[in-house]
């Protein structure tokens, strides 16, 4: 299994700022993915953050504000711009290795 | 898209009792069920998975059993244990390069 690690583990911010949150893998992988969890709900994801083109959004989530970098295979970034309260989340890093999909430990955001 | 739904969404039971969680899903591509354990404060863990070729996997005390004609997928833990608890998510998704949908969560409590 892919070994994953996302700093900073947990943050609180003011409204109105930025937050780049980073994630690390222990291996090359393909797909990476950004995925938000709200207090005591289930995951929903952002964002595919693709390797040396622009990430692929989902429905409801737009680049101006969750800017997603991915410059290499072990290595993605996601940002979360001009925070509001309701931003306050876990923000998840997956990756997909050998057809199985793994979760990092997340990043617990909360906006004042 | 595909729509997964999981049942209950709380269940206790006593130490040494079995627990069992149940999924259906709406699209008859899925062919990937995925289930994940969430303890507090981490992220969600892969624990057991089935493809659609198969109707059942076992590992230890966990199973998984698919009935792909019904479209339902349904966890089994065996002689839990306090370490049990916490939130577990069902998944789908129908394919390597497709997204997974996930279930709202069940969180079991296994009690003294």
């Amino acid at each position: 299994s892919a070994v994953i690690s996302q700093k900073p583990s947990r943050d609180i911010c003011q409204r109105g700022t930025s937050l780049t949150i980073q994630c690390q893998v222990d291996s090359q992988v393909t797909m990476m993915f950004w995925y938000r969890q709200q207090p005591g709900q289930s995951l929903t994801l952002i964002a595919t953050a693709n390797q040396g083109s622009e990430a692929t959004y989902e429905s409801g989530f737009v680049i101006d504000k969750f800017p997603i970098s991915r410059p290499n295979l072990t290595f993605s970034t996601l940002t979360v711009s001009n925070m509001s309260p309701e931003d306050s989340s876990i923000y998840l890093c997956s990756v997909k290795s050998y057809n199985e999909q793994f979760f990092g430990p997340g990043t617990r955001l909360t906006v004042l | 898209g595909e729509n997964v739904e999981q049942h209950p969404s709380t269940l206790s039971v006593q130490e040494g009792d079995s627990a069992v969680i149940k999924c259906t899903y709406s699209d008859s591509a899925s062919n990937y069920f995925p289930w994940y354990k969430q303890e507090l404060g981490k992220g969600p863990q892969l624990i057991i998975d089935i493809r659609s070729n198969v109707g059942e996997k076992k590992d230890q005390r966990i199973a998984v059993t698919l009935n792909k004609t019904a479209k339902h997928f349904s966890l089994h833990i065996t002689e839990t244990q306090p370490e049990d608890s916490a939130v577990y998510f069902c998944a789908a998704s129908g394919g390597t390069a497709s997204k997974l949908t996930f279930g709202t969560g069940t969180r079991l409590q296994v009690t003294l």
